[in-house]
């Protein structure tokens, strides 16, 4: 079956290091894949988007990379701020398809 | 950028009344609107999605008769639900594309409505 699967445990780490979140997904052939921010009651805000012929892409602190051989993408936000303490959410798009799929999220806390 | 409204943000009402949820792209037209509902600590889950003039198309187990969506223009759609009960309680949250620019579609979300039935 299709799965998006991203970390369900918390990433709790500390101000000024590198966060990297991780999105696994089965039985799909991404067009592109998205990351979101999602904070408490809120929805979902756009971060990035990156291709399937594209390797990296960064804005910013953060950086995208995807690898459809491993059919993984790893979201990495450096230099992290409590700020950035947020819901992170991974999300696809498949080739020849119209809907984005999301993964549940992971949860990260930027201690001061 | 892109800006999508919801009205209301929060509506608490009672079980077998029905409520609607309006969505809206300010300063752009979505050619698609997309329907989620989320539970805490779940992903989005699609429950329908509409082209304006055309009816929704629902997902897998969506009751279409219990989520009534009516995108009426390019700005605006709305899902109502009806008869609602304590388990139609959720986190509604509304996307819009502004269709396809460079062979991807941007897509913009609502803030988001949180339904209590009691």
């Amino acid at each position: 079956s299709q799965k998006i699967e991203q970390n369900s445990e918390a990433l709790n780490i500390q101000e000024g290091k590198t966060a990297t979140l991780t999105c696994n997904y089965t039985n799909y052939s991404p067009a592109y894949l998205q990351w979101y921010r999602q904070d408490p009651g809120r929805g979902p805000v756009f971060l990035l988007l990156i291709r399937e012929n594209e390797k990296e892409k960064r804005k910013e602190r953060l950086k995208v990379t995807f690898d459809t051989t491993l059919k993984q993408s790893l979201f990495h936000i450096t230099a992290s701020q409590p700020a950035d303490s947020a819901t992170y959410l991974c999300a696809l798009v498949a080739t020849g398809g119209f809907k984005t799929i999301f993964g549940a999220g992971t949860r990260l806390f930027v201690k001061a | 950028g892109a800006v999508v409204s919801q009205h209301p943000s929060w509506v608490i009402c009672k079980s077998g009344t029905s409520v609607k949820i309006e969505c809206r792209s300010l300063d752009f037209q979505a050619t698609t609107m997309f329907w989620y509902r989320q539970f805490p600590k779940q992903s989005l889950m699609l429950m329908a999605t509409s082209n304006e003039g055309s009816k929704a198309t629902y997902e897998q187990g969506v009751e279409k008769d219990k989520f009534l969506i009516n995108h009426a223009s390019l700005t605006l759609s709305t899902l109502t639900v009806t008869s609602a009960h304590p388990e139609d309680s959720s986190f509604y949250i509304c996307s819009a594309r502004a269709g396809e620019r460079g062979g991807l579609y941007e897509q913009y979300f609502g803030p988001g409505t949180r339904l209590t039935v009691t």
